[in-house]
C-alpha cells in the first residue's frame, strides 16, 4: 500500500522567511496530493492540492510542486506570518488519503 | 450547508463501556471517511464508505471497532468494549465522488475527543 513520509517534523522560522516542507510517496499510482493545515484543537483544513498531471500550483503565498518521477512533492510558504503557525500534513491518494506524519511550523515574530 | 457534523464533541467514559460516535456528512457527498488522530500514530484512516457501502475497513484496529452507514446522511463508529488506548480524536470526513482520475477535497468534521479512563 501507499506510504507517505514527511520532513521535517518541526520547523521554526522568522516572520517573513520562507518555509519548505517535503513529502515522498511510494505508490506511483497515486494521483492526488493535498496539503492540510491543522491549528491546535481544530480540524484539518485543505490549503492547496495538486493533481498528477500538474507540476506546480500556486495560491498567493503558498505553492506546491510535484515530481512524479522522483515521487516527491513539496509545500512552499513565502513571507511567513505568525498565523501560519500550525501543523501541516501532506497526503497522497488514489481513492483514500494516506497522510504524512505532519510538520509543526512555528513562525516567530 | 453546516459542513460535516460530529457528535458528541467530547466523550469521557470508563474502560469496558460502549462508545458510539456519530457523523452527518455534507449533503450530496458520496464518500465518508473515519479517521483517528493520536500524537503517536498521527492521522490514520479507519474505514471509508462509498454510497453507504463500506469499501475498505483495513484500518479498523480490532474487532472492538465497528462502523455503519445506514443512509446517506448518517454514520456511526462504535467501540465495544472501550479501552484506554482508544483515547484519541476521531474525525469524520466526506467528499464528492470524483471518479478514478479526479479526486475531490475531503471536508473534515470538528472531531470527537474520546477519553477512556
Amino acid at each position: 500500500g501507499e506510504n507517505v513520509e514527511q520532513h521535517p517534523s518541526t520547523l521554526s522560522v522568522q516572520e517573513g522567511d520562507s518555509a519548505v516542507i517535503k513529502c515522498t510517496y511510494s505508490d506511483s499510482a497515486s494521483n492526488y496530493f493535498p496539503w492540510y493545515k491543522q491549528e491546535l484543537g481544530k480540524r484539518p483544513q485543505l490549503i492547496i492540492d495538486i493533481r498528477s498531471n500538474v507540476g506546480e500550483k500556486k495560491d498567493q503565498r503558498i505553492a506546491v510542486t510535484l515530481n512524479k518521477t522522483a515521487k516527491h512533492f513539496s509545500l512552499h510558504i513565502t513571507e511567513t506570518q505568525p498565523e501560519d503557525s500550525a501543523v501541516y500534513f501532506c497526503a497522497a491518494s488514489i481513492i483514500q488519503l494516506i497522510f504524512g506524519t505532519g510538520t509543526r511550523l512555528q513562525v516567530f515574530p | 450547508d453546516a459542513g460535516v457534523i460530529q457528535s458528541p464533541r467530547h466523550e469521557v467514559t470508563e474502560m469496558g463501556q460502549e462508545v458510539t460516535l456519530r457523523c452527518k456528512p455534507i449533503s450530496g457527498h458520496d464518500y465518508l471517511f473515519w479517521y483517528r488522530q493520536t500524537m503517536m500514530r498521527g492521522l490514520e484512516l479507519l474505514i471509508y464508505f462509498n454510497n453507504n457501502v463500506p469499501i475498505d475497513d483495513s484500518g479498523m484496529p480490532e474487532d472492538r471497532f465497528s462502523a455503519k452507514m445506514p443512509n446517506a446522511s448518517f454514520s456511526t463508529l462504535k467501540i465495544q468494549p472501550s479501552e484506554p488506548r482508544d483515547s484519541a480524536v476521531y474525525f469524520c470526513a466526506s467528499s464528492l465522488a470524483g471518479g478514478f482520475s479526479s479526486y475531490n477535497e475531503q471536508f473534515f468534521g470538528p472531531g470527537t475527543r474520546l477519553t477512556v479512563l
